[in-house]
């Protein structure tokens, strides 16, 4: 199957500071990313729906200027944790669809490994 | 509320004992995917059904769709200490702005020797 990565896997960072976390369709092009949020023994939670070349589509209560998310190329979006604090330690894993229809629910998604977030 | 209700939300069995996972939700489902994860590490795929009645299996692991595609469930024949992990249920939500893939809460496994 489509591999995607995610950088970095783990950072630990200080309260106040910004984190950016990279996500990588290595293998194919992703018109549309996503990005979802696990807390320990949680599910997913999905944050925001990433296109490349326009805004996001942030998910009721997510703040999108927490949250920057951006969708440069076909092949990379990126998720910055802007002023990080304690409550955004988190588990953040990125999806990328792989186009094969022009009907979305027979495109099958792509999970990164996940980035572990902390902040101390 | 949660769109996709999945029971139990954790189990524990015994080596060798059959069990089953179920993902329930109140809207028709167009997709259903079933993913394993071990916890701080990524989604590992196990299968994706699409048409009500539907059924696969792989390896010692069969899930199905029922006849009204809102219901799931994925069974485990002969568990192995292999098979703990936390188990998603994740649907494919057709919105008005859109599609988007959420999760059921999951389903924590353990198995015991």
């Amino acid at each position: 199957g489509a591999v995607v990565s995610q950088h970095p896997s783990w950072v630990i960072c200080k309260s106040g500071t910004s984190v950016k976390i990279e996500c990588r369709s290595l293998d194919f092009q992703a018109t549309t990313m996503f990005w979802y949020r696990q807390f320990p023994k949680q599910s997913l939670m999905l944050m925001a729906t990433s296109n490349e070349g326009s805004k996001a589509t942030y998910e009721q209560g997510v703040e999108k200027d927490k949250f920057l998310i951006n969708h440069a190329s076909l092949t990379l979006s990126t998720l910055t944790v802007t002023s990080a604090h304690p409550e955004d330690s988190s588990f953040y894993i990125c999806s990328a669809r792989v186009l094969f229809s022009g009907i979305p629910i027979y495109n099958e998604q792509f999970f990164g490994p996940g980035t572990r977030l902390t902040v101390l | 509320s949660q769109e996709l209700e999945q029971s139990p939300q954790s189990l524990i069995v015994q080596e060798g004992k059959n069990l089953t996972i179920n993902c329930t939700s109140s809207k028709t489902l167009y997709g259903l995917y079933w993913y394993k994860q071990k916890y701080g590490e990524g989604l590992i795929f196990l299968m994706m059904l699409q048409k009500g009645g539907e059924e696969k299996s792989h390896e010692k692991i069969t899930a199905k769709l029922d006849e009204k595609k809102q219901q799931s469930s994925l069974h485990i024949t002969a568990s192995q200490p292999s098979h703990a992990g936390i188990y998603l249920c994740g649907a494919f939500m057709i919105y008005n702005q859109g599609g988007k893939l959420i999760f059921g809460q999951g389903t924590e496994l353990s198995v015991k020797p």
